[in-house]
């Protein structure tokens, strides 16, 4: 059965400050994996990661995957209000793309 | 640009009832996907599509009727709506029959069943 867990499940931290978000992964046919952001409408999509070790960058965020041993990670610095949010993973089996439940992320002013 | 949109965005259904979810999308996307999303189980598969006239099962079909007669058009049916399917639903897209490509959110319909 494919699966996709993140952890943790919510994050509370203060603004400012440095955050990494897990992702592992079992899924057969893997493909690629993808982070997505959460408000309170439809997800968004932060990245696509198809290849090992070469990190992938926009402004705050950053995120790698390694495909030997099954994770990714999802890194965002200097953490500011706007970044509460759900952020979710998810990897491709196939057709089919598999959610993991979420992360949570609060940032506290 | 209007990408994928859903309507409605809200719908109170009485449990025996039976309804369609639409879903529409103006991006020429050949892969189309319904997800609901419920407190504390992430987003699960209910059925997609790879092209007009296939579609297929997803992790949670039961319950739930999918067609594809055009390429922009994706419905979903509740034949007997039980409580167990109150949820929010969103329908997906993306592009190519190849799968290394983002899905691209509708911004989902709000179900309650009672």
């Amino acid at each position: 059965e494919d699966k996709v867990v993140q952890s943790p499940l919510s994050l509370v931290v203060h603004e400012g400050d440095t955050v990494t978000l897990n992702c592992s992964y079992e899924v057969t046919n893997f493909r690629s994996l993808l982070w997505y952001k959460q408000e309170k409408k439809a997800p968004t999509f932060l990245f696509m990661l198809t290849s090992s070790g070469i990190e992938k960058k926009s402004g705050r965020l950053s995120s790698i995957l390694d495909k030997k041993e099954l994770f990714s990670i999802l890194n965002i610095t200097a953490t500011q209000t706007g970044d509460s949010a759900v952020y979710l993973c998810a990897a491709y089996s196939g057709y089919a793309l598999n959610f993991g439940k979420g992360t949570s992320l609060l940032v506290t002013p | 640009n209007a990408g994928v949109t859903q309507t409605p965005k809200f719908q109170v259904l009485k449990t025996g009832q039976s309804m369609t979810l639409q879903c529409a999308q103006d991006m020429n996307h050949e892969y189309m996907s319904w997800y609901r999303q419920d407190p504390g189980m992430g987003l699960r598969l209910i059925h997609y599509s790879v092209g007009a006239g296939i579609t297929d099962q997803g992790e949670v079909p039961n319950g739930y009727n999918v067609s594809r007669s055009t390429t922009e058009d994706f419905p979903l049916r509740l034949l007997s709506a039980a409580p167990s399917q109150t949820s929010v639903y969103f329908c997906a897209s993306r592009s190519g029959a190849g799968v290394n490509s983002p899905l691209h959110f509708g911004n989902g319909t709000r179900l309650t069943v009672t």
